[in-house]
C-alpha cells in the first residue's frame, strides 16, 4: 500500500480555512486518496476522495497536485465540531482486497 | 436512511472469555469490514466480507473470525480473549467489493479486564 506522511497536529481559528496536507510520493496510477476524520471515540467519517482531478463537496474540497505526490484537504470555514483526528488514505486498488490503511493522521484543533 | 448499526456498544469481558459482535451495513451494501482500534492508534484491518465470503484478512491471530449472513449483517468472533484485545472494533461497509467508499459504525468498545 502506498504510505501517506501528516503533520501529527495543526491548530486553526474558528471560522478560518484549514489546510490539512498529505505526502504520498509512492501513490500508483489508479489509486485514490480518500480523507477520513475520527472525532474523539467515534466511528472514523467519510469526507472526500478524489483521484486526480479536485474534488468539492458540502463538507470539504480536496486538492491533488498534478503529480498525485500530494494533496490538501480545505474545511472552508472551520468550526469548534471540526476538531478531529484527519487521517489521509491511499486505497489499495489492486490484489484481493480493499482494505483501508490507516496511519496516525493529524489533530486538527479549531480554536474559539 | 439508517447507517451502519453496531452492537453492543460497550462490552467488559474477562481474559479467556469468547465475545461476538455485531454490524448492520447500511441498506443495499453488500460488503462488510471489521476494522480495530486500540487507543492512540489508527484503525487496523481485520477482515473484509462480500457476498457473504471472506475476501480480505489482516495480520491477525486466528482467534478472530467472522462471517456474513445472507442479509449482509456480520458477526465479529474473537475467542481466549487478551488484556491487548481491548479496542475499539469498527465496522464499515461499502456497496461493492473493490474501492468503494467504506462507512463505518460508532463502533463497540471492548474492555478485557
Amino acid at each position: 500500500d502506498a504510505k501517506t506522511t501528516q503533520p501529527p497536529s495543526m491548530d486553526c481559528a474558528e471560522g478560518r480555512a484549514a489546510n490539512l496536507p498529505c505526502n504520498h510520493s509512492t501513490i500508483s496510477g489508479n489509486e485514490y486518496v480518500y480523507w477520513y476524520r475520527q472525532i474523539h471515540s467515534q466511528g472514523p467519517q467519510y469526507i472526500i476522495h478524489g483521484l486526480k482531478n479536485n474534488e468539492t463537496n458540502e463538507m470539504a474540497s480536496l486538492i491533488i497536485t498534478e503529480d498525485r505526490k500530494s494533496s490538501t484537504l480545505i474545511l472552508p470555514h472551520a468550526t469548534l465540531r471540526d476538531t478531529a483526528v484527519y487521517y489521509c488514505i491511499v486505497s489499495n486498488s489492486g490484489g484481493s482486497n480493499y482494505k483501508l490503511t490507516f496511519g496516525k493522521g493529524t489533530l486538527l484543533t479549531v480554536n474559539p | 436512511d439508517a447507517g451502519v448499526t453496531q452492537s453492543p456498544t460497550h462490552l467488559i469481558k474477562t481474559r479467556g472469555q469468547h465475545v461476538t459482535l455485531r454490524c448492520s451495513p447500511i441498506s443495499g451494501h453488500k460488503s462488510v469490514s471489521w476494522y480495530q482500534q486500540v487507543l492512540g492508534q489508527g484503525p487496523q484491518f481485520i477482515f473484509q466480507y462480500y457476498e457473504k465470503e471472506e475476501r480480505g484478512r489482516g495480520n491477525f491471530p486466528d482467534r478472530f473470525s467472522a462471517r456474513q449472513f445472507p442479509n449482509y449483517s456480520s458477526e465479529l468472533n474473537v475467542n481466549a480473549l487478551l488484556l491487548g484485545d481491548s479496542a475499539l472494533y469498527l465496522c464499515a461497509s461499502s456497496l461493492r467489493w473493490g474501492t468503494d467508499t467504506q462507512y463505518f459504525g460508532p463502533g463497540t468498545r471492548l474492555t478485557v479486564l
